[in-house]
């Protein structure tokens, strides 16, 4: 299994304001994935983080709003840019490896927009 | 457009008792169906992972079936216990594709 940890936890910010996010996987993985966990929600696939090139987004995202950077094989991060009450929600990184055939998450990032 | 329904949304049983959650799916062509179980403020860790020609699957008081005819799939807490309480989401994989699409979950909640 792959253990991933995110930064921050949690975090509480203004209107208007930008946040980035890291995942950093403790192995190489092929995929990483970034998803949105609104309240009472199930998860939402933003984007999948591609190593060396752009990310590759969902319907509804975009990468003004959302950029992504993967400088590596280990590392990804998320910006949630220009940031609105409605982008209160828990962002979670999630990796593919190489020879499994299930997906890790990592422990999610708490963001409330005031 | 592939779905994912999930029932009861939540649940609430008594500890040692046994319970299970239903999953159905529209996702086709169909690869692999999981099971997570979520923490409150964590994030999903896997419980199973099924493909086509697996019908039952355990991880020590979890067992999942599968029904590929069908497209259902069920969750079995046997003897639940106080930290069996989160979020059961089921997730399901479309073959070819490294996406997947989830359920909305099932909130169990194990009372004393």
């Amino acid at each position: 299994s792959a253990v991933i940890s995110q930064k921050p936890s949690r975090d509480i910010c203004q209107r208007g304001t930008s946040l980035t996010i890291q995942c950093q996987v403790d192995s190489q993985v092929t995929m990483m994935f970034w998803y949105r966990q609104q309240p009472g929600q199930s998860l939402t696939l933003i984007a999948t983080a591609n190593q060396g090139s752009e990310a590759t987004y969902e319907s509804g995202f975009v990468i003004d709003k959302f950029p992504i950077s993967r400088p590596n094989l280990t590392f990804s991060t998320l910006t949630v840019s220009n940031m609105s009450p409605e982008d209160s929600s828990i962002y979670l990184c999630s990796v593919e490896g190489y020879s499994t055939d299930t997906q890790y998450f990592g422990p999610g990032t708490r963001l409330t927009v005031l | 457009k592939n779905q994912v329904e999930q029932s009861p949304q939540s649940l609430i049983i008594l500890e040692g008792k046994n319970c299970t959650l239903q999953c159905n799916y529209t996702v086709s062509p169909f690869s692999n169906l999981r099971w997570y179980k979520q923490d409150t403020g964590r994030g999903p860790v896997s419980l199973t992972i099924m493909t086509f020609s697996e019908n039952t699957k355990s991880n020590g008081r979890y067992t999942a079936t599968l029904d590929a005819d069908t497209k259902q799939s069920s969750l079995h807490i046997t003897a639940s216990q106080l930290s069996d309480s989160a979020s059961y989401i089921c997730v399901v994989s479309e073959k070819g594709y490294s996406t997947l699409t989830f359920g909305k979950g099932t909130m169990l909640l194990v009372s004393p």
